[in-house]
């Protein structure tokens, strides 16, 4: 069973506009939240991450919301730029382990 | 090198073959993971190695499936009698410290085909 998901496969926005993933969680013990972009033939590469005890996390274009009550995070990256087209996945951790979502690839248009 | 380095980077081999998947990961740090990807999935979880403890298995799909970690630094992900379905690029990751609050750093994957 799929403990973290990402419903949106595929994204596409216009550069300069906002681009904003989604992620969805069923696991209440997880209290740590990140986000991975991942390249054509490259390992992902963390991008940002969230403790359960904020609601918010902000780094230059990309900030991630996190709402616990609906076990939902997402992360928005304004302005889109073309090198942001990549696969972004949604993992969280409540221990040891890190589950990841399916991921959604986000295509900025120039 | 500074990264993450796995190999090798493609693989093709036969149902019912073994297979050996090499990672390196970086130096000094205690913590080693091993995640596949299959397509159309996430990163499913493996195995974790932290420091000389005992290996965190739980992620393993079946017996055919071990791995080990050798002077706490390079590990091997071994796959016996290989099936279609292992077909799935294996990600190797190392990151300071116990626990997935700290962030893993990944290697460019081993893409595994089995035919």
């Amino acid at each position: 069973d799929q403990q973290v998901k990402q419903n949106s496969p595929s994204l596409s926005v216009q550069e300069g506009r906002i681009s904003i993933l989604n992620c969805d969680y069923t696991n209440s013990m997880f209290d740590y939240f990140l986000w991975y972009k991942k390249y054509p033939a490259e390992g992902p590469t963390f991008l940002i991450s969230i403790s359960s005890i904020k609601d918010k996390n902000e780094d230059g274009r990309f900030t991630v919301f996190l709402n616990k009550s609906a076990k939902h995070l997402s992360l928005h990256i304004v302005p889109s730029q073309p090198g942001d087209s990549a696969v972004y996945f949604c993992a969280a951790t409540g221990a040891n382990n890190l589950f990841f979502g399916t991921g959604t690839r986000l295509t900025v248009i120039p | 090198g500074a990264g993450v380095s796995q190999s090798p980077s493609n693989k093709v081999t036969e149902k019912g073959k073994d297979v050996e998947l090499r990672c390196d990961p970086i130096s000094g740090h205690t913590a080693l993971y091993w995640y596949r990807q299959s397509l159309g999935q996430g990163l499913e979880f493996l195995i974790y190695f932290q420091g000389n403890s005992a290996p965190d298995k739980s992620g393993l799909p079946s017996d055919r499936f071990s791995a080990e970690r050798t002077g706490g630094s390079v590990s091997t992900l071994t796959i016996q009698r290989t099936q279609q379905e292992d077909s799935a690029v294996y990600l190797c990751a190392s990151s300071w410290g116990q626990g997935s609050y700290n962030e893993q750093f990944f290697g460019p994957g081993t893409r595994l085909t089995v035919l």
